[in-house]
């Protein structure tokens, strides 16, 4: 069974500047989530989404932040614009039920 | 304030010795509790959960963790650890009622000496 993939794995970007990541969860699972992992930190989520409906996105910066699910497969996190401390590792999990299976990570640097 | 806590930051064992990696929550409900593991540049890797029932688990990689609700504690264990547990271990909860969102403790560092 495949796992979690997530695109890219590292991203180097300017502040102001936007960037974009990829999740494609694994095949049937329904929730999908980002988290946002800052060095030295536990993850926080940011969005759960339950097929393409968002289930919370209370800690999403929605200034800034935006997520979609289209077609509830694959999803997609944005940030427009980045702010130096945006640096931090996006992690995209799935769940089926109760465990969550989770990616390797999309490490975002911000100059 | 619902919290989840990992006191120790950063410990070092000796390869061999016996690890415990310390884990207490604050929730008004026993939540569901996982334990994961994250290897550098890698993502979470599920070790193993507590649902209910028998409060003694067992994981793979010859971890296990028992629940203490009257501690609301869920310490994970190894009785001898291997070079190739070095990494950072997060414990995590979920609530119950809460659509199965899971909140992380700031993780545990492991160091495995020769």
């Amino acid at each position: 069974e495949a796992g979690v993939a997530q695109s890219p794995r590292y991203k180097i970007i300017e502040k102001r500047q936007s960037v974009a990541f990829w999740c494609n969860p694994i095949s049937g699972h329904a929730t999908l989530y980002w988290y946002q992992q800052i060095l030295g930190q536990g993850p926080k989520l940011l969005i759960q989404f339950q097929n393409n409906g968002v289930v919370d996105d209370s800690q999403l910066p929605k200034d800034r932040f935006s997520a979609e699910r289209l077609k509830g497969v694959d999803s997609t996190l944005k940030i427009q614009p980045a702010k130096l401390e945006d640096s931090a590792v996006y992690l995209c999990a799935s769940s089926l039920g109760l465990e969550q299976y989770f990616g390797p990570g999309t490490r975002l640097t911000v100059t | 304030a619902q919290s989840v806590t990992q006191p120790d930051i950063h410990i070092t064992v000796s390869e061999g010795a016996s690890l415990e990696l310390r884990c207490n929550y604050s929730y008004g409900a026993t939540p569901y509790l996982f334990w994961y593991v994250q290897s550098p540049g890698q993502g979470l890797q599920l070790l193993l959960k507590y649902f209910s029932g028998d409060t003694l688990v067992q994981g793979i990689k010859g971890f296990e963790a028992e629940f203490k609700r009257s501690q609301s504690s869920f310490n994970l264990r190894k009785p001898s650890v291997h070079w190739s547990d070095a990494a950072e271990y997060f414990c995590a909860v979920a609530p119950p009622n809460t659509g199965n969102q899971f909140y992380f403790g700031t993780g545990t560092s492991l160091t495995v000496i020769p």
